[in-house]
């Protein structure tokens, strides 16, 4: 298995723009994590799907921020309009619950999001 | 609530010193425990699990024990090596992952 797919990995933007990120979980995972990592406050978990639908987006910092899981293999994490603040790296993970090893999150290599 | 604490780094050690970085931990019930390592410019990876009081989880020469007594799970590693150097982070799980600041470390040749 290719194990979770991310892009892209490096995006700047400017202030004001949407921007877009996405994430391939592992096949036959049943759940997907998207969270921000940042100097000042450490891993952030933004929000969780399972089977597709969202379980938990309290940690979405506002409404600018938007997550969707259209289908298994597929999920976004959007930032529209996006501010400078929003400069992170964002880290999209999978599991799979069935195996009884739901707490073995895989994770992807990161979109370096940098918003000037 | 739950929460995980770890000692701040940056952690700077020789090649071959011990390596000790403190975890503990607050949860209701027992939750299972876990050390996650992020290498530069990748994401995190299971490194070690413990699910109930006592196991001890290891892995790559790296040891961490359960200690429900002192809601502790320290990572130790007897020698460590200069590939060693990322940063660690201590979780729980409690529905989801919840996890410690992260401690960086870096072991000089």
């Amino acid at each position: 298995d290719a194990g979770v797919i991310q892009s892209p990995r490096h995006e700047v933007t400017e202030m004001g723009q949407e921007v877009t990120l996405r994430c391939k979980p592992i096949s036959g995972h049943d759940y997907l994590f998207w969270y921000r990592q940042t100097m000042m406050r450490g891993l952030e978990l933004l929000i969780y799907f399972n089977n597709n639908v969202p379980i938990d987006d309290s940690g979405m910092p506002e409404d600018r921020f938007s997550a969707k899981m259209p289908n298994a293999s597929f999920s976004t994490l959007k930032i529209q309009p996006s501010e400078p603040r929003d400069s992170a790296v964002y880290f999209c993970a999978s599991s799979d619950v069935r195996t009884g090893r739901d707490y073995e999150q895989y994770f992807g290599p990161g979109t370096r999001l940098t918003v000037t | 609530g739950n929460s995980v604490t770890q000692m701040e780094g940056p952690v700077t050690l020789s090649e071959e010193a011990f390596l000790t970085i403190n975890c503990t931990y607050t949860a209701t019930g027992y939750p299972s425990l876990f050390w996650y390592v992020q290498y530069p410019g990748e994401g995190l990876q299971l490194l070690l699990k413990a699910t109930k009081a006592d196991d001890k989880g290891s892995n790559k020469g790296f040891e961490a024990t359960y200690r429900k007594e002192t809601t502790s799970f320290h990572l130790e590693k007897g020698s460590v090596q200069v590939s060693d150097s990322a940063v660690y982070f201590c979780a729980l799980s409690r529905g989801k992952l919840i996890f410690g600041q992260g401690t960086e470390l870096s072991v000089k040749p």
